[in-house]
């Protein structure tokens, strides 16, 4: 079955201090990969994503993130967080299920503490 | 600015009353969810809509109701069916009928309590 797995529930980082969250997933095909964010009390807001081509792609905020099929990853980097990078990060999978129909499989969630 | 709106932020209900959670949206998008947020967890997907006066459930869709009489509206409404109602209520949409690779836009939320 199709799943996302953020194995890190929490993540604490010093500001000024690089970032890398992680995102493992199971799917048989290659995958359209998401990674969003969402700030306490809002709605989720999309960071990046990957259809194809390049393995490497890059965000919005200064965040890039590299797809790794051998490893069936999808990591989202920052080399230098800011305080306002503060939030919950969501990796999501598109997948095409049995029934052809497409769906997204969200991870749950990795929170990101930053220490001043 | 185009976007998705959802009323009320909070909402806060007894026990055995059905409630109907708002979602509005302007840009012209065919595509709308119904999401819910629970701590620790993904978003599960509660309904869908492509398009107007057609709407297919979700993973977790006993319970809730929706309709999508217009384009731009997707109300969902909480029945008194739903073993366990208080949660974070997300709204979203695409632009693309089919979902396939179209990014969601989201709504802010309803915090629902149900006591």
């Amino acid at each position: 079955a199709q799943s996302v797995t953020q194995p890190d529930i929490h993540i604490t980082v010093s500001e000024g201090a690089s970032l890398e969250l992680r995102c493992n997933y199971s799917y048989g095909a290659t995958p359209y990969l998401f990674w969003y964010v969402q700030s306490p009390g809002q709605g989720l807001q999309l960071l990046l994503k990957y259809f194809s081509g390049d393995t490497l792609v890059q965000g919005i905020k200064g965040f890039e993130a590299e797809f790794k099929r051998s490893q069936s990853s999808f990591n989202l980097r920052k080399p230098s967080v800011h305080w306002s990078d503060a939030a919950e990060y969501f990796c999501a999978v598109g997948a095409l299920l049995m029934d052809s129909n497409y769906q997204l499989i969200w991870g749950a969630g990795t929170k990101l503490i930053i220490k001043p | 600015d185009g976007g998705i709106t959802q009323s009320p932020k909070y909402l806060f209900r007894k026990e055995g009353q059905n409630v109907t959670l708002s979602c509005e949206q302007n840009l012209n998008h065919d595509a709308m969810y119904w999401y819910r947020q629970d701590p620790g967890q993904g978003l599960r997907l509660i309904y869908y809509s492509q398009i107007v006066n057609d709407f297919q459930k979700g993973d977790i869709a006993e319970g809730y109701s929706v309709s999508r009489e217009k384009k731009e509206s997707f109300p969902l409404t909480v029945t008194s069916a739903q073993k366990n109602p208080t949660a974070f209520y997300l709204c979203a949409s695409s632009k693309s009928k089919a979902l396939f690779g179209s990014p969601l836009h989201f709504g802010n939320g309803t915090r629902l309590t149900v006591t």
